[in-house]
């Protein structure tokens, strides 16, 4: 079975820094989907970038990117530029791209602050 | 275009009583899929309809059960509550399973439930 593990429980960044939120998982899958899915505080989940397995090339969706590290099983997200409204709690998950097996597999979370 | 909605935001029950819960998806959208999300544990797959149709199941006791209507509708049901149960149920709609190819799932705010 899938599993995806972020270790970093919270993360503060002051605004208009740069901060990064880790994630690596485990699977035996070669192809399969990877997201960065944001929950500010009582609002509805959010997806901020996603990444295919397939491709070498890493997403970036304006301030956000990603660290797409395949072999390391590793995927982290890059918020540059921090701004209030970026204070949420981060969730990587990951997808299998086999038809029949389209649940989502969510990390613990990671509580990012955003101090002004 | 209206958000994913659920009914109701917050209940409160004790154990051993049942509840359902609402989901109305995005217009147009025939997939829907239900998480449980709780401090502990995390954000963890329920199951997901299409057309009807369950076509993934979590790892969740039978006491959890869902349907969807042949309006997209989806409820869920826990019976005989027991305190465990608190969490946050959040409701994900999609065009296709899993998001098809963007993988991308819209998210409602999710129902509340306190079991005392």
């Amino acid at each position: 079975a899938q599993t995806v593990t972020q270790s970093q429980p919270e993360m503060s960044v002051q605004e208009a820094e740069t901060v990064t939120l880790s994630c690596t998982y485990d699977t035996s899958e070669s192809d399969y989907y990877l997201f960065w899915y944001k929950q500010p505080p009582s609002r509805q989940m959010i997806l901020v970038i996603r990444q295919e397995a397939y491709k070498q090339q890493n997403a970036t969706e304006n301030r956000f990117s990603v660290n797409f590290q395949k072999a390391a099983k590793s995927f982290s997200l890059k918020i540059s530029d921090s701004q209030l409204g970026d204070a949420a709690m981060y969730f990587c998950a990951y997808r299998s791209a086999e038809g029949g097996s389209e649940k989502l597999v969510f990390g613990k979370g990671t509580k990012l602050t955003v101090n002004p | 275009k209206a958000g994913v909605t659920q009914t109701p935001r917050y209940l409160i029950k004790t154990r051993g009583q049942q509840v359902t819960l609402s989901c109305s998806p995005i217009s147009g959208h025939r997939s829907v899929s239900w998480y449980q999300q709780t401090p502990g544990q995390g954000l963890q797959f329920l199951f997901e309809y299409f057309s009807e149709t369950q076509r993934n199941k979590g790892n969740f006791p039978g006491r959890f059960s869902g349907r969807q209507f042949s309006n997209s509708r989806s409820e869920m049901n826990v019976s005989t509550l027991e305190l465990g149960d608190s969490a946050l149920y959040l409701c994900a709609s999609s065009l296709v399973p899993g998001g098809g190819n963007t993988g991308e799932l819209f998210f409602g705010e999710g129902s509340r439930l306190t079991v005392l």
